[in-house]
């Protein structure tokens, strides 16, 4: 069974497109997370849900939107595509994140590899 | 800011060799350290973290790591590689105020040479 899933697993799609990268968990995981792999590998993250309620939100352009429509699934929108967006997208998930000294391991889903053309 | 640097971009080692990868990072008080692994077209999969303690943690797949506080170092280790060790090694770290903020390293690929 996977645990984290990513649909789909390859997108290429125009400059100026609006697609979405869909995650969902089977884990019981209360938080979910967003993180942009680029072409040097370097991995960051974009943004993480706690029970649908947004928690981390670095800087990323506003043309990326996450939805949570329940706590097993945080989607990825993201409007006006353009070429810089081409990476690799990773969602993860883990037990509810919570404040100081509170770690709990986060699991990966396989990527999402989105190419724009 | 936090940082995590991983000096070798790309490592080969001959099958049964020992191996060392190497990872710095900055921050101003001990933060949260982990060592992650990426096969090919894989999502990543945690080997193994460091929060207090011993300095020495055991991770899976017979990997460890020290913990070096004059150093700022968390490098790691395995005694003998085997063919299935080729991946992509992240060296990560997170502040104890946000642990969920993790902050990854570039990352380290690591060949097996037969």
């Amino acid at each position: 069974d996977t645990a984290v899933s990513q649909t789909p697993k390859y997108l290429v799609t125009q400059m100026g497109n609006d697609k979405s990268i869909k995650c969902e968990q089977n884990l019981g995981h209360d938080t979910m997370y967003w993180y942009k792999q680029d072409s040097k590998k370097f991995l960051k993250i974009m943004f993480s849900y706690n029970n649908k309620e947004l928690i981390i939100n670095e800087t990323v352009p506003n043309r990326f939107s996450p939805k949570s429509p329940d706590k097993a699934h945080l989607n990825l929108h993201i409007n006006s595509l353009e070429l810089g967006d081409s990476a690799v997208y990773f969602c993860a998930s883990s037990k509810l994140a919570g404040g100081n000294s509170s770690y709990n391991e986060q699991f990966f889903g396989p990527g999402t590899r989105l190419t724009v053309l | 800011a936090q940082s995590v640097t991983q000096p070798d971009i790309h490592i080969t080692v001959s099958e049964g060799a020992s191996l060392e990868l190497r990872c710095n990072y900055s921050y101003g008080a001990t933060p949260y350290l982990f060592w992650y692994v990426q096969s090919p077209g894989q999502g990543l999969q945690l080997l193994l973290k460091y929060f207090s303690g011993d300095t020495l943690v055991q991770g899976i797949k017979g990997f460890e790591a020290e913990f070096k506080r004059s150093q700022s170092s968390f490098n790691l280790r395995k005694p003998s590689v085997h063919w299935s060790d080729a991946a992509e090694y992240f060296c990560a770290v997170a502040p104890y105020s946000s642990a969920s903020k993790i902050i990854f390293g570039s990352g380290t690929r690591l060949s097996i040479r037969p």
